[in-house]
């Protein structure tokens, strides 16, 4: 099956930093999420990026399908981005990457 | 986006009792919804495809009979963690979406602890 490797596996921020996130898989995919779990669990929706770029606020993402990498990026930073982040990508199901635990510390 | 629930958000059980957890679609109809279990510090780890008006898909090396899901409508799907055991104690979360191909959206899972 297609394969999906998250990077890095975990990241430690100064409130105010940016960063980048990045997902690679195998194959090509489609229909290719983003996922922020907080710490009580409850997985939010990021994206769903296909392919192209969107921005919302101080977030933004980049899929390149042909390229089979999406990348997250996270701007000005703030204590409450921390958490996980997943991408998943959906075939018949979701499958979903190792994610990067982000802590960001004021 | 569409509105996931999942009910309830946390329960503690003693070992050998069952417990059932409902995920339901708020806002749209949902054919086929997914169930997830997640271990400390490790990603979502599909168990099973619910299938409204027909049997459940289960991964390998998940119990059918342990994990009884019922989809009997096309907003609610259960979960029943049957003769429960404290190595099933886990965060459960189940996921849906208008289509199997297009956006997912997730419950607030379950974080179940069987003593």
């Amino acid at each position: 099956g297609i394969q999906v490797e998250q990077s890095p596996p975990d990241l430690i921020l100064q409130e105010g930093a940016n960063s980048t996130l990045r997902c690679n898989f195998s194959d090509s995919v489609n229909n290719l999420q983003w996922f922020h779990q907080n710490p009580w669990g409850q997985l939010i929706n990021l994206f769903y990026i296909p392919s192209g770029t969107k921005q919302n606020g101080r977030l933004s993402a980049t899929t390149v399908a042909t390229e089979r990498y999406s990348l997250l990026y996270i701007s000005s930073s703030q204590t409450t981005d921390s958490g996980v982040y997943f991408c998943a990508f959906s075939g018949s199901r979701l499958t979903f990457g190792e994610g990067t635990q982000l802590t960001v510390n004021p | 986006g569409a509105v996931v629930s999942q009910h309830p958000s946390r329960v503690i059980c003693k070992s050998g009792t069952s417990v059932k957890i409902e995920c339901r679609s708020l806002d749209f109809q949902a054919t086929t919804m997914f169930w997830y279990r997640q271990f400390p510090k490790q990603s979502l780890m599909l168990m099973a495809t619910s299938n409204e008006g027909s049997k459940a898909t289960y991964e390998q090396g998940v119990e059918k009979d342990k994990f009884l899901i019922n989809h009997a409508s096309l907003t609610l799907s259960t979960l029943t963690v049957t003769s429960a055991h404290p190595e099933d104690s886990s965060f459960y979360i189940c996921s849906a979406g208008p289509s199997w191909d297009t956006e997912a959206f997730f419950g607030q899972g379950t974080r179940l602890t069987v003593v």
